[in-house]
């Protein structure tokens, strides 16, 4: 699987867009992008994945430059709830699940 | 998304005990289910890899002799740490999928050792 790298923290404030990016330069055709967030003392929930269109959910939106080195996670209107670490991952579809979890961003949402 | 249930959610042992811990997968059927091991203010490691009616997969340096993983049906995947002593002590996470699905996770389990 592609290495990703993430910024290791990140503050938005309430009720503003979150922007979280991941650099992926080495993903292959094949890989698709997988989002997730681990609450402190959880499990990680799966946010989105995608694999060269931009892809939007109930929870969130994922924006996959055009040469897919590299995406950004959109939460649209960040809430207290939302302070996590996100982890990007690369990964092809059969491969999914088996993941390398890097360090992740620690995203923390300031009232 | 998907449910994946993991059971129990904490558990404290006696060092030199076994444990087990359940994940199950409740509204669908998990060909792939995925054990995981979280210390302290680090990063999710993944210790191995069970298809439905196969034996598991490690990853290197996991000891599967100490980590038994039983993936009997498709919805349900047993991790047993056996004879454990405290540096076991961590938080274990499932995860389990359908074939080239997104996979989904468990609550975790904390496992101490005392």
């Amino acid at each position: 699987d592609a290495k990703t790298t993430q910024p290791p923290s990140m503050d938005c404030a309430e009720g503003r867009a979150a922007n979280l990016p991941c650099n992926h330069s080495t993903i292959s055709g094949n890989e698709y992008v997988y989002w997730y967030r681990q609450i402190h003392s959880q499990g990680p929930q799966y946010i989105i994945h995608g694999l060269k269109n931009n892809e939007t959910n109930e929870m969130a939106s994922l924006i996959i430059t055009e040469d897919r080195k590299s995406s950004t996670l959109i939460l649209p209107h960040a809430t207290l709830r939302d302070t996590a670490v996100y982890y990007c991952i690369v990964s092809t579809n059969t491969n999914a699940g088996k993941s390398t979890f890097g360090d992740g961003t620690t995203l923390t949402v300031k009232p | 998304g998907a449910v994946v249930s993991q059971h129990p959610s904490r558990v404290i042992c006696k060092s030199g005990t076994s444990v087990k811990i359940e994940c199950r997968s409740l509204d669908f059927q998990a060909t792939t289910m995925f054990w995981y091991r979280q210390f302290p203010k680090q990063s999710l490691m993944l210790m191995a890899t069970s298809n439905e009616g196969s034996k598991a997969t490690y990853e290197q340096g996991v000891e599967k002799d100490k980590f038994l993983i039983n993936h009997a049906s498709l919805t349900l995947s047993t991790l047993t740490v056996t004879s454990a002593h405290p540096e076991d002590s961590s938080f274990y996470i499932c995860s389990a999928r359908e074939r080239y699905t997104e996979a989904f996770f468990g609550q975790g389990t904390r496992l101490t050792v005392v």
